[in-house]
């Protein structure tokens, strides 16, 4: 009930080209879902986050696609570049309750020059 | 301020002592939360304080686990008789009162080795 499942496990991407992560979760009780990135030895650092109420957020290079009815969402980076090789954490969380957040197991994405 | 203040940065413990962890959180800040990592995996959920109340705390957070939040400022984390599956990267986050987890800022880490 409280999973998220996160994919790949790891991504090796082109500069210039576009980084695709998915997660699927099973709690229908998130009402958002954030993405957060994280280099070594750093705490994980908000990216972007959506909510259910919406099908896609964008900012910048980063887009989440979010599809409610197959309870899942990916994160799409744009023009992908070297310094955007970090580890990526999708989550889901419930800001009704304690509003902790349920975090995938990662996708390391590595950029290549 | 300059975000989310986490000390020590790493600490090498024998199995059995006793650590404790601090966590500075970003002032107004009136959330805190615990999560630990390991290796290759997301963040895992331990505890949450609203000021200084604690108001949840997660199974993996077993009796050898104490969090405290005195004056609702600073929190620390201490693990009592440390075992080797306590190895983790310990990570605190703030955030205000209305943002909740959507506004999370964690902190760099806490580094624990059981050796």
């Amino acid at each position: 009930q409280q999973q998220v499942k996160q994919s790949p496990q790891s991504l090796i991407v082109q500069k210039g080209g576009i980084s695709i992560i998915n997660c699927a979760y099973e709690n229908t009780a998130f009402d958002y879902f954030p993405w957060y990135q994280q280099f070594p030895g750093k705490g994980p650092a908000l990216l972007i986050a959506i909510r259910p109420d919406v099908s896609e957020k964008k900012e910048g290079r980063f887009t989440i696609s979010f599809n409610k009815s197959a309870k899942q969402f990916s994160l799409h980076i744009m023009d992908s570049q070297p310094g955007d090789s970090a580890t990526y954490f999708c989550a889901g969380g419930n800001q009704g309750g304690s509003e902790k957040l349920v975090f995938g197991k990662g996708t390391k994405l590595t950029v290549n020059p | 301020d300059t975000g989310v203040s986490q000390d020590p940065r790493h600490k090498i413990t024998k199995r059995g002592q006793n650590v404790t962890f601090r966590c500075d959180p970003i002032s107004e800040h009136n959330r805190l939360y615990w999560y630990r990592q390991t290796l290759g995996q997301g963040p895992e959920f331990l505890t949450y304080f609203q000021n200084e109340a604690q108001l949840e705390k997660s199974r993996l957070l077993s009796d050898r686990f104490s969090a405290e939040r005195p004056k609702g400022s600073f929190s620390t984390l201490e693990i009592q008789r440390t075992e080797q599956g306590d190895s983790a990267m310990y990570l605190c986050a703030s955030s205000p009162k209305f943002t909740g987890s959507y506004g999370y800022t964690f902190g760099s880490g806490t580094r624990l080795t059981v050796v």
